[in-house]
Order: structure tokens, then C-alpha cells, then sequence
């Protein structure tokens, strides 16, 4: 079956690096985003990998490997806005290329 | 540029009765996608619009479920009647790009939180 995972919940320090992984199994895979997500407010795009490697914006970095099923969102310098819901999700050409999504990764960020 | 708007924000009705969900999306974007999340749970798709054609509504829960996009730009999606485990976040999604196509990125609405008592 379809199946997205990331942790529930993680928890940084201000300045600090997180790595929130997402894991998936999927039978059509055609390229992975992440989404944050404030509380009360819209998803916003992160960042998309649909080949192999690291995908660096900024503070932001994604990394994907493919033949592992495996994902990871990177965040440097955190600060207190970062804290929010980070959403995985992963478009499957066996699904009419519709977004299958994680439950996401609420990260608290502490000074 | 004005983002996806829903309305209402909020709603709170009772068990048997109908709601009326509206999305307006960013002006110019040919796909509409509606998704709900119940607490605690993921995002789930409901239904893709490609202008004003259904494109794919496989999610879509049951028969009691009706999107409309008249005209290929704002979107409704009616509930009737509505029951318990229809409650959750409703929220749409515009993109300007085909759905396949490399980075389709989506822009959010804010969603419409729906309480079915």
C-alpha cells in the first residue's frame, strides 16, 4: 500500500540544525515536496525533489534518495518562527498523480 | 497577487443539515484541488478540477459530496446532509501548471474548519 512516515513531534533550540525525515513506499513515485504549515494557516510550499541528491534555498535544504524511499527536510539557524507543522508528501503517478501526504512533523523551537 | 481565499472560515452545523464550502483560487490557475484533514490525520485528496472539468474526484468520501466550478473559476463543495465524520479542515488548492508536470507547485487557502455536531 501507500504509506507516508515522519515523526510527530521534534523539538530544537534557536540557532541550532534539525533534520526531520519522511519516509515513504509508494508503487508510482514521481517526485516529493514539503510543505510548512503555521498554526490556523495555509500550507506553503517548501521545497519539490524528484531526482536523487540535496536541494538547497536558503536556510532550507531537501534531500531525497529514491532507492531508499527516503527524504529529509533540513533547517540551519533555526529560529522561533520556524516552529510550525512541516508536511511531507509524495505525487504518485498511481494515484492520477495526486499528492499522497504524511500526518507531519509538528517542530517546537525553544530559545 | 491575491492568494486562494475560502470561505467561511469557520462553521458549525448540525448533523443533517447542508453546508456550502467556497474556494477562490489565484486568478489564472487552471487546477483546483480540494483535500480535507481530520485531526490528527493526514491530508487527504478529495477532487482536481482542470478549469471547470472534473479531472480526478476518486477521493471524494461519498454521494452526500458535490463539487461544482462553474465557469472554471471559484469552486463550491456542498455537503448533504452532513454527518459526525465530516468534521475537519477543508482546504483548497490552485496550481498553475498540469498536475504531472515537474515542480506543480500548490498554493494554499487558509481552509475551512467544519464542526458537524
Amino acid at each position: 500500500g501507500q504509506n507516508i512516515d515522519q515523526p510527530t513531534e521534534m523539538t530544537a533550540t534557536e540557532g541550532a540544525i534539525v533534520q526531520i525525515n519522511c519516509t515513504y513506499q509508494t508503487s508510482g513515485f514521481n517526485g516529493l515536496f514539503w510543505y510548512q504549515q503555521h498554526a490556523g494557516e495555509a500550507p506553503t510550499f517548501l521545497s519539490y525533489n524528484v531526482l536523487d541528491g540535496l536541494e538547497e534555498k536558503g536556510r532550507f535544504s531537501s534531500f531525497l534518495s529514491r532507492s531508499k524511499g527516503y527524504s529529509y527536510l533540513l533547517l540551519k539557524e533555526l529560529q522561533m518562527k520556524d516552529s510550525a507543522s512541516y508536511l511531507c508528501a509524495v505525487r504518485d503517478v498511481d494515484s492520477n498523480y495526486q499528492l499522497i501526504w504524511g500526518a507531519g512533523t509538528k517542530l517546537i523551537i525553544k530559545p | 497577487e491575491a492568494g486562494v481565499t475560502q470561505f467561511p472560515s469557520h462553521s458549525v452545523i448540525e448533523k443533517g443539515q447542508t453546508v456550502t464550502l467556497r474556494c477562490d483560487p489565484i486568478s489564472g490557475h487552471d487546477n483546483l484541488y480540494w483535500y480535507r484533514r481530520v485531526m490528527g490525520k493526514e491530508i487527504k485528496f478529495l477532487l482536481h478540477f482542470v478549469k471547470e472539468s472534473k479531472q480526478d474526484e476518486s477521493g471524494m468520501p461519498n454521494n452526500r459530496f458535490l463539487a461544482e466550478r462553474t465557469g472554471g473559476t471559484y469552486s463550491t463543495l456542498k455537503v448533504q446532509p452532513a454527518e459526525l465524520e465530516d468534521s475537519g479542515v477543508y482546504f483548497c488548492a490552485s496550481s498553475s501548471k498540469r498536475f504531472g508536470e515537474g515542480n506543480n507547485e500548490q498554493f494554499f487557502g487558509p481552509g475551512t474548519r467544519l464542526t458537524v455536531l
